[in-house]
Formats: structure tokens, sequence, C-alpha cells
């Protein structure tokens, strides 16, 4: 079974720029998650889509950053524009369904930074 | 509100030792999940356990094993005879009541030495 990709790998931008990442989850996973983990902390959740709604997105900066989910599958998260603080790597991850019981897994993330 | 606490920040051992990861956690609700999953250099998130908080027995698989105490809000994670290929960010994390997300601790570095 092929994992979450995430691409691309690195990202190295100035401020002020915009950036896209993007995300394809497990086949048939309905959640789908966006994660930012600055250096030496845990990751922190951006925001989660149920097929292509979004569910919760109360950590999003929503004044530079966007998400789509497409048709319920693939993601793009969005930065726009791009601040110094945003440097860290974005994890994306997927789960079969929402719920507490259903554990993520986890895409190699994109590990962004701002200069 | 819901916590996770990491106290060790870092903890390097040499191989063959064995190794405790601590895990504290704060929650209000009576029902909740709690995860460890291990981070390698190549970044990705690994999940290695959930358990729920009326399931308080340990859990043993291969090497590794976690004791869940209510009563002390821990969560402690142990690998036995440790690897160099151990040597990862292992975070724990908990999900609780009506939340929809994971909160995860600051996580541990784990390196071992050969």
């Amino acid at each position: 079974e092929a994992g979450v990709a995430q691409s691309p790998r690195y990202k190295i931008i100035e401020k002020r720029q915009s950036v896209a990442f993007w995300c394809n989850p497990i086949s048939g996973h309905a959640t789908l998650y966006w994660y930012q983990q600055i250096l030496g902390q845990g990751p922190k959740l951006l925001i989660q889509f149920q097929n292509n709604g979004v569910v919760d997105d109360s950590q999003l900066p929503k004044d530079r950053f966007s998400a789509e989910r497409l048709k319920g599958v693939d993601s793009t998260l969005k930065i726009q524009p791009a601040k110094l603080e945003d440097s860290a790597v974005y994890l994306c991850a997927s789960s079969l369904r929402s719920g507490r019981v259903y554990e993520q897994y986890f895409g190699p993330g994109t590990r962004l930074t701002v200069t | 509100a819901q916590k996770v606490t990491q106290a060790q920040t870092e903890i390097s051992v040499v191989e063959k030792e064995d190794v405790t990861l601590d895990c504290v956690y704060e929650t209000r609700d009576t029902t909740y999940y709690l995860f460890w999953y291990k981070q390698p250099p190549s970044g990705e998130l690994v999940f290695l356990i959930r358990r729920n908080s009326f399931d308080e027995q340990n859990e043993i698989s291969g090497r590794y094993s976690w004791n869940f105490q209510k009563s002390t809000s821990s969560f402690n994670f142990t690998i036995t005879a440790s690897q160099v290929v151990d040597s990862a960010v292992y975070f724990c994390a908990l999900t609780s009541g009506s939340a929809r997300q994971l909160t995860f601790g600051s996580g541990t570095q784990l390196t071992v030495l050969p």
C-alpha cells in the first residue's frame, strides 16, 4: 500500500513570496490533515478535511494560509505572503475516517525555509 | 483543554541499554486516546501505539512496551535492548472528549550510540 505522498520535499523562499505544497493521501482515506512542525516542537494541526469539506481550521492563520482538497483526494496548502516565522516542516497525514480511534498516517513532510 | 508534557528533551544511551521515555498528559475528559509516534531522521511520523482511557493494561510489542497509569496521568514508553536504528524523535500525543485534533508533546530525541 502506497503511503502519503508530499511534494516538494524542500523549499526555500524569500519573505513575502508565496509557496504551495501538495499532498496525496493514502487511497480510500476520507480524512486529511495538514500540520505545521516548528523545529524542536511537536506537530500542530492547521486544518482537517473530511472528504472535500473542512472539519477544523481553527488554528489556520487565514490571513495568509489557505488550503483546499479537490474532489476529496489531493490537497494543496498555500502560504501568501510568507513570513520568517513560517519556516517549519509541513506534514500531511490521512486517516480512514475522522475520529479518535483512527490512527493517522503521515507523509515525509515539506521543509520550508523563509529567508 | 488538553496538554502533553515530555520533560526529557534529549536522551543518549549505549546500544543494548534499556531506555524509558516519559509522557504526562492533562485532560478533563474521561474518554481519551493516547498515542506514541516515532520520527526518524527521514521526517515521516510513524504510528507506534494507541491506547484508550478505559484500558490500563500494559502492552508489549517485541522490544517495545508501554506503561499506562491513570493515577499519575502517565503513558511511558520503554525500549528494551536499544539499537542504533531506534535513534529518532519520539512523540506522545493525546485526543480527548470532543476534541477532533491530536495534541502532541514536544518530543524526546533519543540517540542510541554503538
